[in-house]
């Protein structure tokens, strides 16, 4: 079964300030989706950044942007130049690629907050 | 713009009162979800639909029973709401081919007194 950590429950920083926000997977799978989701307060929430498996170049959304170590089963997220609208719940999660039903296994989020 | 439409925002039930959550969405999606997001939890997926009348378990179906009856309208049930049901419910839709792209409502608070 694939399982998704995000072992930072809340970060907090600094507006214009870099944060890296961590994701680690495990999976057999050699094909698969890797995502971020970004979920504002009180708002939808809405995909980020999307890295395919087989893909090495890591995905990049203007501020955004990922780190993807494929052999370590990790795929942190990157936000540049941090703004306050930034401040929102962050999950990773994982699909197989091969899943024809698109069930993604999801991480129990990341509470990020910019201070001005 | 893309649209995924909870019925409700904020609903408070009593303990075995029967629970609507409706969700509409206007992308002529074929794959509906019902997910329960709680603090530390993430996202468990309840139901979903690939279909209009199909309809699979996710992780915890139980308690929860779901109908989508047209394309665009997935609804979920608490046919007994329980105290433990207290939640929050999203809602979201993607098409077929669209690779884990997932488009949200922005989700209904329920509490059960």
């Amino acid at each position: 079964a694939q399982t998704v950590t995000q072992s930072q429950p809340e970060m907090s920083v600094q507006e214009a300030e870099t944060v890296t926000l961590s994701c680690t997977y495990d999976t057999s799978e050699n094909n698969y989706y890797l995502f971020w989701y970004k979920q504002p307060p009180s708002r939808q929430m809405i995909l980020v950044i999307r890295q395919e498996a087989y893909k090495q170049q890591n995905a990049t959304e203007n501020r955004f942007s990922v780190n993807f170590q494929k052999a370590a089963k990790s795929f942190s997220l990157k936000i540049s130049d941090s703004q306050l609208g930034d401040t929102a719940m962050y999950f990773c999660a994982f699909m197989k690629a091969m899943d024809s039903n698109y069930q993604l296994i999801w991480g129990a989020g990341t509470k990020l907050i910019i201070k001005p | 713009d893309v649209k995924v439409t909870q019925s409700s925002r904020y609903l408070v039930k009593r303990t075995g009162e029967k629970v609507f959550l409706e969700c509409v969405q206007d992308m002529d999606h074929e794959n509906m979800f019902w997910y329960r997001q709680d603090p530390g939890l993430g996202l468990r997926l309840i139901y979903f639909s690939y279909d209009v009348k199909m309809k699979e378990k996710g992780d915890i179906p139980e308690g929860y029973s779901v109908s989508r009856e047209k394309k665009e309208r997935f609804s979920l049930i608490l046919e007994s709401a329980s105290t433990n049901q207290t939640s929050m419910y999203l809602c979201a839709s993607s098409r077929t081919g669209g690779f884990g792209e997932l488009f949200f409502g922005e989700g209904s608070r329920l509490t059960v007194l």
